[in-house]
């Protein structure tokens, strides 16, 4: 079965330094993948989604790499600010009519001021 | 635009009870998911609508769990007899039809004692 796997232990990194979560997943062919983020006691929030016959995307601060033939996700964040303090889901989708998604377990993220 | 509305927020039932959740999606999103999200888990999905229709309830226990999307608008997910395990959040998310991100709501947080 498909498992995804992001690291269970909280990444905590100073402001102003660069933030990299990783996902990794076996099993598993997607057709794209998401990043998301979810604060406590709130839904996750959409950040960015890369497909398989993309390298790289940017939004502002934020970059996300895949790498199909590693089966690796990077999302990194730069210039962090406390205000990036949360917990990141990867999620991978194949390509069909469903459009559903598999979650990883996230990562939490703490920026230290 | 207003995002993915659910209700209670929170709930305490014990062992054994029913207990229903609600979700009004964004006007317009044609999808539906409802997710279970255990305390460090990354959210796992049960059902996912197309308009009124199921499209994936395969990890959905459908010996205790049931959902409807009536008209396909707000949609309910229901739970009987509870069990200590389905202490969870869930959530409901919904997709319009041209992309692949995902809004989701706030929770319901279920606590079964």
């Amino acid at each position: 079965s498909q498992k995804i796997e992001q690291n269970s232990e909280a990444l905590n990194i100073q402001e102003g330094k660069t933030a990299t979560l990783t996902c990794n997943y076996t099993n598993y062919s997607p057709a794209y993948l998401q990043w998301y983020r979810q604060d406590p006691g709130r839904g996750p929030v959409f950040l960015l989604l890369i497909r398989e016959n993309e390298k790289e995307k940017r939004k502002e601060r934020l970059k996300v790499t895949f790498d199909t033939t590693l089966k690796q996700s990077l999302f990194h964040i730069t210039a962090s600010q406390p205000a990036d303090s949360a917990t990141y889901l990867c999620a991978l989708a194949r390509m069909d009519s469903s459009y559903k998604l598999i979650f990883g377990s996230g990562t939490r993220l703490l920026v230290r001021p | 635009e207003a995002g993915v509305a659910q209700s209670p927020r929170y709930k305490i039932i014990e062992k054994r009870q029913s207990v229903a959740f609600w979700c009004n999606p964004i006007s317009g999103h044609a999808t539906l998911y409802w997710y279970q999200q255990i305390l460090g888990q990354g959210p796992k999905l049960l059902i996912q609508f197309q308009n009124n229709g199921v499209v994936d309830d395969s990890q959905l226990p459908k010996d205790r769990f049931s959902a409807e999307r009536l008209k396909g608008v707000d949609s309910t997910l229901k739970i009987q007899p509870a069990k200590l395990e389905d202490s969870a959040v869930y959530l409901c998310a919904s997709r319009p039809g041209q992309g692949y991100e995902q809004y989701f709501g706030p929770g319901t947080r279920l606590t079964v004692t």
